[in-house]
């Protein structure tokens, strides 16, 4: 089964400080795609970044970078320069071939002022 | 564009009535998806289409929801009669097959919250 685990459901970090968001998959496929999305109060669902499983670059989006780490399954999330608007529910999501989005349970983030 | 668009935003009906939800994908996308949002069981997708044809429903729970895609730019989800249970956010997500940086990027709208009293 193809699976994604998030494994902190909620942490917190200082405005200005670094916090990593954990993700771990399951798959047997080897082309893929890994997403992460912010899921503020508003409940509006937003990309935040997304990594290519062929690419072995990591993604980065301005305060946003992944860790991926293909032969351990692993693609975590670093915010540097946490801002208070940063606080949401994130989701770490997988889309092997079938085009079958699978999503985690979610971290919920809280940026403390 | 203006996105994925939904309505309602919110819906409160009563157990047994019918609830229709509404969702136009982005303009050109040809995959569109139906997701169900609980805190017990996270985001769940319940069925997608491509080119207007539904191609993967295992996610519906039970028959008492059905789904449709008459056109390229119209979809909706429908429960009859409504429960409790079906209490939850739905989301559409529409995607498009084009290269570049949104290659394969769901695009979400901002859901329908339904309360089934």
């Amino acid at each position: 089964a193809q699976t994604v685990t998030q494994s902190q459901p909620e942490m917190s970090v200082q405005e200005a400080e670094t916090v990593t968001l954990s993700c771990t998959y399951d798959t047997s496929e080897n082309n893929y795609y890994l997403f992460w999305y912010k899921q503020p109060p508003s409940r509006q669902m937003i990309l935040v970044i997304r990594q290519e499983a062929y690419k072995q670059q990591n993604a980065t989006e301005n305060r946003f970078s992944v860790n991926f780490q293909k032969a351990a399954k692993s693609f975590s999330l670093k915010i540097s320069d946490s801002q208070l608007g940063d606080t949401a529910m994130y989701f770490c999501a997988f889309m092997p071939g079938t085009y079958k989005y699978i999503f985690g349970t979610g971290t919920r983030l809280k940026v403390l002022a | 564009d203006a996105g994925v668009i939904q309505s309602p935003r919110h819906e409160v009906t009563e157990m047994g009535q019918e609830v229709t939800l509404r969702c136009k994908p982005i303009s050109g996308h040809d995959y569109l998806f139906w997701y169900r949002q609980t805190m017990m069981r996270g985001l769940e997708l319940l069925i997608y289409f491509n080119n207007n044809v539904p191609i993967d429903d295992s996610g519906m729970p039970e028959d008492r929801f059905s789904a449709k895609m008459p056109n390229a730019s119209f979809s909706t989800l429908k429960i009859q009669p409504s429960e409790p249970r079906d209490s939850a956010v739905y989301f559409c997500a529409s995607r498009g097959t084009s290269g570049g940086a949104g290659a394969n990027v769901l695009t979400f709208g901002a859901g329908s919250r339904l309360t089934v009293l």
